[in-house]
């Protein structure tokens, strides 16, 4: 079935960086769309960005597009998330998703568990 | 970007209920519209997409209706395992956008 398994729980200091990795299963990756979304505690679920496996092209929302890069590798089905320039405010849970109809305005029919971001001095 | 707005907030209801749950978005998506249910805890999971298509594996006591910007989620008879927040999506815009959430107690 559809899989997606993310990396662990991280802990980081305010100015730093975080990166993310999410692992897929049981789908062709290279057709498919990774999508990145996260949830502060109490919080609505908010887009951050997607990545389109098969050509690399990224985009991401207006709040993030100067310092996150997504990345790829075809060779494990692997997507990556890098976040820089971290604050208290990105302290949340950050999901991927996948849409595996290969268009980036989709909907997302498998996610990743979630992995816990802190961002604490 | 399309503000997703969803009504009521909380709903509480008995097993066996049928209950209605409201998204509306501030432009038009014509169909381009999804649901995820959310238990504490665990990730989101598809229920229904392009407002009125279940997803693989979900109960037909789940069914989706609604085109431009008026969408509903109903649950036709309602169960213990149901009890989680609900949150619509739109996908016909940049940004994407979900709403804030209804969650339903039983």
């Amino acid at each position: 079935q559809l899989q997606l398994v993310q990396s662990g729980p991280e802990v980081e200091k305010p100015g730093t960086s975080v990166r993310v990795s999410c692992t897929a299963s049981g789908f062709t990756f290279s057709n498919s769309v990774i999508h990145w979304v996260r949830q502060a505690r109490g919080q609505r679920l908010e887009w951050i960005a997607w990545i389109v496996v098969g050509s690399g092209h990224t985009n991401s929302a207006q709040n993030f597009q100067d310092r996150i890069t997504l990345s790829r590798d075809m060779s494990t089905g692997t997507a990556y998330m890098e976040l820089n320039s971290l604050t208290s405010e990105d302290t949340a849970v950050y999901y991927c998703a996948a849409g595996i109809t290969g268009t980036a305005f989709n909907w997302f029919d498998a996610w990743g568990q979630g992995t816990q971001v802190t961002v604490s001095s | 970007e399309i503000v997703m707005t969803q009504s009521p907030a909380t709903l509480s209801a008995s097993p066996g209920e049928r209950v209605t749950l409201s998204c509306r978005a501030s432009q038009t998506l014509s169909h381009i519209l999804a649901w995820y249910q959310q238990k504490p805890g665990q990730a989101p999971r598809l229920l229904i997409y392009d407002a009125s298509t279940r997803a693989s594996g979900v109960p037909a006591r789940f069914s989706g209706s609604g085109f431009g910007t008026e969408f509903t989620l109903t649950i036709s008879s309602l169960q213990s395992e149901d009890s989680a927040i609900y949150y619509c999506q739109q996908y016909s815009n940049w940004p994407l956008t979900f709403g804030g959430g209804t969650k339903v107690e039983i």
